[in-house]
Formats: C-alpha cells, sequence, structure tokens
C-alpha cells in the first residue's frame, strides 16, 4: 500500500523567504503526485500535478519536483506571503489505481 | 471556472440513521471519486466510479456505503446506519479521465457529524 510522509508537520517562517516542503512515498510505481492547498475547514485546491514521467512543473511561484526512483517530491515556495498559509498536502497513487493516498501535510505560517 | 460542488455543506445525524451526501461533478468529467477526512487525520480515498459502476474501494467503503449516479448530474454517496466514527469530512472529486496527468479536483466538502 502506497504510504505518503510529508516533513515538516509545520513550519514558520517570515514573509519574503523561500520554502521547500518535502514529500516522500514508499511506492515509486506511481502515474501522478499532485500538490494540494488546503484552508481551515476548507476543501483541497490543486496546485500542481506532476505525471510519473515529469521532473518537475511550475505554476508562478510554486515549483515542484519528483524523483520517482528515490520515492520523493519537493514543492518549493518563491518568496512567501502571510496568504500563503495553510495546510499542504502531498498524494500519490500508485500502479494499482488513481486512487490518491495523501500525507498529513505541512501547516505552513508566513509572518508579516 | 467549471467547480465540484457538494451539499449539504454540514449534515447532523443520530447514530444508526441513514445520510445521503451530494456532489455535482465538473459537467464533462467522467471519473467520480469519495474521499473522507476524520478530524486531524489524513485525507483517505473511500471509492471512484465511472459508467455507473465502482471502479476502486478501499477497505474501508465496506457494506454500509454505497454510491450511485441517480442522474446526468449528480453522484452520492449513501451511508445506511451512521456510526459515531463515520464522523469526518466528505470530499467529493471528479476527472475527465482516469490517466496519466489527469488531476483530480475536489469539492468543499460535506461536515458530517454522528451524534
Amino acid at each position: 500500500k502506497q504510504e505518503v510522509t510529508q516533513i515538516p508537520a509545520a513550519l514558520s517562517v517570515p514573509e519574503g523567504e523561500n520554502l521547500v516542503l518535502n514529500c516522500s512515498f514508499t511506492d515509486s510505481a506511481i502515474y501522478n503526485l499532485q500538490w494540494f492547498r488546503q484552508d481551515p475547514g476548507k476543501g483541497l485546491t490543486s496546485l500542481l500535478l506532476i505525471q510519473s514521467s515529469q521532473r518537475e512543473q511550475t505554476s508562478g511561484r510554486l515549483n515542484a519536483s519528483l524523483d520517482k526512483s528515490s520515492g520523493r517530491s519537493t514543492l518549493y515556495i518563491a518568496a512567501s506571503q502571510p496568504g500563503d498559509s495553510a495546510t499542504y498536502l502531498c498524494a500519490a497513487d500508485s500502479n494499482s489505481g488513481y486512487a490518491l493516498n495523501f500525507g498529513k501535510g505541512t501547516s505552513l505560517l508566513v509572518t508579516p | 471556472e467549471p467547480e465540484v460542488t457538494q451539499t449539504p455543506s454540514h449534515q447532523v445525524t443520530q447514530m444508526g440513521q441513514e445520510v445521503i451526501l451530494r456532489c455535482v461533478p465538473i459537467s464533462n468529467h467522467l471519473y467520480f471519486y469519495w474521499y473522507r477526512q476524520i478530524l486531524g487525520q489524513k485525507v483517505e480515498f473511500l471509492v471512484s466510479f465511472y459508467n455507473n459502476e465502482i471502479s476502486e474501494k478501499s477497505e474501508i467503503f465496506d457494506d454500509q456505503f454505497s454510491v450511485e449516479r441517480p442522474d446526468g448530474s449528480n453522484f452520492t454517496l449513501k451511508i445506511r446506519s451512521t456510526k459515531l466514527e463515520d464522523s469526518a469530512m466528505y470530499f467529493c472529486a471528479s476527472t475527465l479521465l482516469m490517466a496519466v496527468g489527469e488531476t483530480q479536483y475536489f469539492g468543499p466538502g460535506t461536515r458530517l457529524l454522528v451524534l
């Protein structure tokens, strides 16, 4: 069964800093890996999807990388802003299907 | 921008009662999913659905749960006899295809509280 782990569990940074969130997964035979943002009590907003054949994806200040062989993905946030404060979730499927397996998330606080 | 919608946003029910959670997937999407998130825990996959059949299901999705596409727009999750441990946020998601490169789009969730 695919297990997804995210480190750190929580992170607090001052506004303007660049930061990296880490995700690891146990089954490297994935089709897709998705990064989501979750605000308190709210739904999941898809940020980036990386296909198994890709190494990275970029959207604005966000860049996600994928190293399938080592079972790792990172989400890089450039020039963080207070509005980036949220929980960031990593989710990977496995070669048994497209169901997403989620990590517990990294709770990010960006202070002004 | 098209989005997944869910109703109700909150539901409170008594243990043993049946509940139906409703979702309207993005209109041209063909694959539908239910996930749940117990407070403070990971989001967990329940079931995926295509062409009026279950494609995948997790061990959580037992005989107490069922899914249905009753018409061309709605996708429902029914819990026959709710238990206290069914209290969670339930998310619906949809994709156009079930394939590499397909983003799963999630709805805002229904918060279910079983008393």
